[in-house]
């Protein structure tokens, strides 16, 4: 599975939208981009997921690159329970459906 | 509502030793599940893929001996901590693939403390 690069923290004021950026330069043609967040002390929660196509759901909106090289997660207004690590992960589908989570990006919402 | 619940959410055990952990998918069968370990400031590791009717996957440099895993039903995976020790102590989570593999919902996790 390719490899992700994302900020290792990012802020974002209460009700903007917050943006969050996520390389995956290595990603091949069978390969989705996933997202999910961690809440403090919880267990990760799925977010989003897209193949080459822009995606939105109720909670976020996924704009992938047309090279698909690089991706952004984006919650429309943020608020203050949306403070968390968020995760992107590449992942074929061809696999065992394991997820590899690497650092993430901790976004802390301010009021 | 949850779909994935662990049990117990915190255990404190004693060196020496065993912990179970229990994870069950509530809303629907899962034939595989996952088992995650999380360590303080540190992102998720996986630690074994759990398949329900055979013996389970161990990513490397986990000890299968030491982390037992049994699939005992279609929605019961469970986690023994063998001979626990303080290093032991950490999150552990499990998860459950939804939507041909699509999704995956994770449960609330378990925080072990050996003391």
């Amino acid at each position: 599975d390719a490899k992700t690069t994302q900020p290792p923290s990012m802020d974002c004021a209460e009700g903007r939208a917050a943006n969050l950026p996520c390389n995956h330069s290595t990603i091949s043609g069978n390969e989705y981009v996933y997202w999910y967040r961690q809440i403090h002390s919880q267990g990760p929660q799925y977010i989003i997921h897209g193949l080459k196509n822009n995606e939105t759901n109720e909670m976020a909106s996924l704009i992938i690159t047309e090279d698909r090289k690089s991706s952004t997660l984006i919650l429309p207004h943020a608020t203050l329970r949306d403070t968390a690590v968020y995760y992107c992960i590449v992942r074929g589908y061809s696999n065992t459906g394991k997820l590899i989570f690497g650092q993430g990006t901790t976004l802390q919402v301010k009021p | 509502g949850a779909v994935v619940s662990q049990h117990p959410s915190w255990v404190i055990c004693k060196s020496g030793t065993s912990v179970k952990i229990e994870c069950r998918s509530l809303d629907f069968q899962a034939t595989t599940m996952f088992w995650y370990r999380q360590f303080p400031k540190q992102s998720l590791m996986l630690m074994a893929t759990s398949n329900e009717g055979s013996k389970a996957t161990y990513e490397q440099g986990v000890e299968k001996d030491k982390f037992l895993i049994n699939h005992a039903s279609l929605t019961l995976s469970t986690l023994t901590v063998t001979s626990a020790h303080p290093e032991d102590s950490s999150f552990y989570i499990c998860s459950v693939p939804y939507s041909r593999g699509y999704e995956q919902y994770f449960g609330p996790g378990t925080r072990l403390t050996v003391t």
